[in-house]
């Protein structure tokens, strides 16, 4: 088990609305970064931010938008959901001069 | 653009019988490569990673071999058992971690 944990494990939402999801970071970890991984594809990164602030961003419009708190816990935010918008969303932590990210178990996102 | 990628999407091995995945990459810059393992249903789980400084790094079962000149690496797992079967996903570290879009590994009893 690696500490990071996600909430919710699973979601329904409609086209159009506004979901949050969020990421509890492994104890001692600072840098938090989202991925989103739909069927049959690996995990696409969508951004990480690092001591509350953004540091870096894949190929997501800005629908896509994160925090991160003080205590490095973190959630994604994602508005005017679109159907594509369903996958798993998963969330990494680690610590600067990382070799490896650990996961949570993921949001299953689904759109209507 | 798919700069780390698993060609194979799937493979299926006889138990106690070698599996080797394999991944390739297109930017030399990428300094660490990490194979993760994933069940239905959880998160990626950390399984072994090489530094680009080396060629070959073990552990138990499993072996991840680096060719920098090919830009190709591979996990070797032997003997597989069936508690291998899963999805495995290669990664490269740059600015952010690049993944592979996985192989699906069966290993038959």
């Amino acid at each position: 088990e690696t500490g990071v944990t996600q909430s919710p494990t699973h979601l329904i939402k409609t086209r159009g609305q506004q979901v949050t999801l969020r990421c509890s970071s492994q104890s001692g970890h600072n840098t938090v970064s989202w991925y989103q991984q739909a069927l049959g594809q690996g995990p696409q990164f969508i951004f990480q931010y690092y001591r509350e602030e953004e540091n870096g961003r894949g190929n997501f419009p800005p629908r896509f938008s994160g925090l991160q708190f003080p205590n490095y816990s973190s959630e994604l935010n994602v508005n005017a959901l679109e159907l594509d918008d369903s996958a798993l969303y998963l969330c990494a932590s680690s610590s600067r001069g990382y070799t490896e990210a650990f996961f949570g178990q993921g949001t299953r996102l689904t759109v209507v | 653009d798919q700069q780390v990628k698993q060609n194979s999407p799937s493979l299926s091995v006889q138990e106690g019988r070698i599996s080797i995945l394999n991944c390739d990459y297109t930017n030399s810059m990428f300094d660490y490569f990490l194979w993760y393992k994933k069940y239905p249903a959880e998160g990626p789980t950390f399984l072994i990673s090489i530094s680009s400084i080396k060629d070959k790094n073990e552990d138990g079962r499993f072996t991840v071999f680096l060719n920098k000149s090919a830009k190709h690496l591979s996990l070797h797992i032997v003997p597989s058992q069936p508690g291998d079967s899963a999805v495995y996903f290669c990664a490269a570290r740059g600015n952010q971690f690049y993944f592979g879009t996985g192989t699906s590994l069966t290993v038959i009893p």
